[in-house]
C-alpha cells in the first residue's frame, strides 16, 4: 500500500465547475505539498501545508493532520487548469533533507 | 522556468548502452534530489546530495546507477548497461536548506525522458 494515496486518479470537468482532489497519507509528516505537472514533465509547487488552509487565486488547499487527509480545490475551473496534480509529503524525522514521497497523481481535464 | 535545467531533455538509447544526464540547480541551492517517474505514476526518490556529499540512495538505485555532484554545483546521473525497465522520466530538483527542512521548497527541472529500445 502506498504511503500517499490520491483520489480520483482521473477527473474530467466542464469549465466553471468546482473541483476537489483528495489525498490521504499513512505516515507522520512534517509538511504536505500540492504540485502541478504539465505535459512534458515540468513540476511546479502550488502549496506547502503543515496545518489549516491556504488560498492562492482560484486554488485552495486544506489539511487535517489528525485525519491524515488533505484536499485541493479549484474554483471556477478553466481548460488551462488541465494538468496532473500530485500530492507529496515530507515524512517526520526525514533524514534526506526535504525528500518528497509522492502520490500517483490525479489527471485533471477541464473541457470548454 | 524554475531555474533548474536538465540536459538532455530526451534520450533514446539501445539496451546495454551507457547514458549520462546532467542537472544544473539554482546556483545558491545546496540540496539536490534525483527522482524517477514512470508513465502514470508519481515520482520516486533516487538519491539526495547536500552540497557535494551524497547522503542517501534509494534501493531503486541499483549498482548500474551512479550519481555525482562535484564541487556541490551541477550533478550527473549515469546509468550503465541500460535496460528497458530504465525507461522513465528522470527529474532533478534543488532546494536551499533552512533551519527547518519541512519548509524547503523544491524547484524541479523539466526532466530527461529516457527511452531504452
Amino acid at each position: 500500500k502506498n504511503e500517499v494515496e490520491q483520489s480520483p486518479q482521473n477527473l474530467t470537468a466542464q469549465e466553471g465547475e468546482f473541483i476537489t482532489i483528495n489525498c490521504s497519507y499513512s505516515v507522520g509528516i512534517s509538511a504536505l505539498h500540492w504540485l502541478q505537472q504539465h505535459p512534458g514533465g515540468g513540476i511546479v509547487s502550488l502549496f506547502m501545508l503543515s496545518s489549516g488552509k491556504k488560498k492562492h487565486g482560484r486554488l485552495i488547499a486544506t489539511i487535517n493532520i489528525q485525519e491524515k487527509h488533505s484536499s485541493l480545490h479549484i474554483t471556477a475551473s478553466h481548460p488551462r487548469d488541465s494538468a496532473v496534480y500530485i500530492c507529496a509529503v515530507i515524512r517526520l524525522r526525514e533524514t534526506s533533507g526535504s525528500r518528497l514521497t509522492f502520490g500517483e497523481g490525479t489527471q485533471l481535464t477541464v473541457n470548454p | 522556468d524554475t531555474g533548474v535545467s536538465q540536459d538532455p531533455r530526451h534520450k533514446i538509447t539501445k539496451r546495454g548502452q551507457n547514458v549520462t544526464f546532467r542537472c544544473d540547480p539554482i546556483s545558491e541551492h545546496n540540496r539536490l534530489y534525483w527522482y524517477r517517474q514512470t508513465l502514470g505514476q508519481g515520482p520516486e526518490f533516487l538519491t539526495y546530495f547536500q552540497n557535494e556529499a551524497q547522503l542517501e540512495k534509494s534501493r531503486l538505485l541499483s549498482d548500474r546507477f551512479s550519481a555525482e555532484r562535484p564541487k556541490g554545483s551541477f550533478s550527473t546521473l549515469e546509468i550503465q548497461r541500460t535496460e528497458q525497465g530504465d525507461s522513465a522520466m528522470y527529474l532533478c530538483a534543488s532546494s536551499l536548506a533552512g533551519s527547518n527542512p519541512s519548509t524547503d521548497t523544491q524547484y524541479f527541472g523539466p526532466g530527461t525522458r529516457l527511452t531504452v529500445l
